[in-house]
């Protein structure tokens, strides 16, 4: 299967510094990236819809101030936290999504684990 | 909006049994339906997945079936294996016309005992 990766894997900041997550599709162009964020013991929780070369759609309660997204090539999409508190700390995790013929599946990342104290 | 339910959120098997989750959806125009195995920790794997135009797939030990008109899917795993521990996700997606985002279930807990 395709394969995508995401770096840095873990990451511990201070409260209101801003920390840069990079997610990359390494053999596949991926149209659209997906990112999520995870709570222990729960579901996936889709943040943002990210479209190369146009602006991100957030998902109704995520502040787009406070997570930026860019994808500015077909194989890169970074997410910015900015000025992280605890309470952003979390699993983050990107998901890149192949363009057509192949439309629908979708190629998770090993995640980011942040923690702001 | 989509909504899928899944169920159960916790399954414990014997080793060698067979496992059933199940998925209901809301949204009658979604058409694509992958399931995922996440181990603690790690990355959500696609292990299965099937269009609205098939009713079932199998692969090896996994099967899943799709019943449009009821708007649930499951997922069966046979002779289940110790290495089959992990959390499934079920998802539903409207395909392109929503830029493939999915919907995720809750996540059922398999714990295979030996």
């Amino acid at each position: 299967g395709a394969v995508v990766s995401q770096h840095p894997s873990r990451v511990i900041c201070k409260s209101g510094t801003s920390v840069k997550i990079e997610c990359r599709s390494l053999d596949f162009q991926a149209t659209t990236m997906f990112w999520y964020r995870q709570f222990p013991k729960k579901s996936l929780m889709l943040m943002a819809t990210s479209n190369e070369g146009s602006k991100a759609t957030y998902e109704q309660g995520v502040e787009k101030d406070k997570f930026l997204i860019n994808h500015a090539s077909l194989t890169l999409s970074t997410l910015t936290v900015t000025s992280a508190h605890p309470e952003d700390s979390s699993f983050y995790i990107c998901s890149a999504r192949e363009g057509y013929p192949v439309a629908d599946t979708q190629y998770f990342g090993p995640g980011t684990r942040l923690t702001v104290l | 909006g989509e909504n899928v339910e899944q169920h159960p959120s916790t399954l414990s098997v014997q080793e060698g049994d067979s496992a059933v989750i199940k998925c209901t959806y809301s949204d009658s125009a979604s058409n694509y339906f992958p399931w995922y195995k996440q181990e603690l920790g790690k990355r959500p794997q696609l292990i299965i997945d099937i269009r609205s135009n098939v009713g079932e797939k199998k692969d090896q030990r996994i099967a899943v079936t799709l019943n449009k008109t009821a708007k649930h899917f499951s997922l069966h795993i046979t002779e289940t294996q110790p290495e089959d521990s992990a959390v499934y996700f079920c998802a539903a997606s409207r395909g392109r016309v929503s830029w493939g985002k999915l919907q995720f279930g809750a996540g059922t807990q398999v714990v295979v005992t030996p």
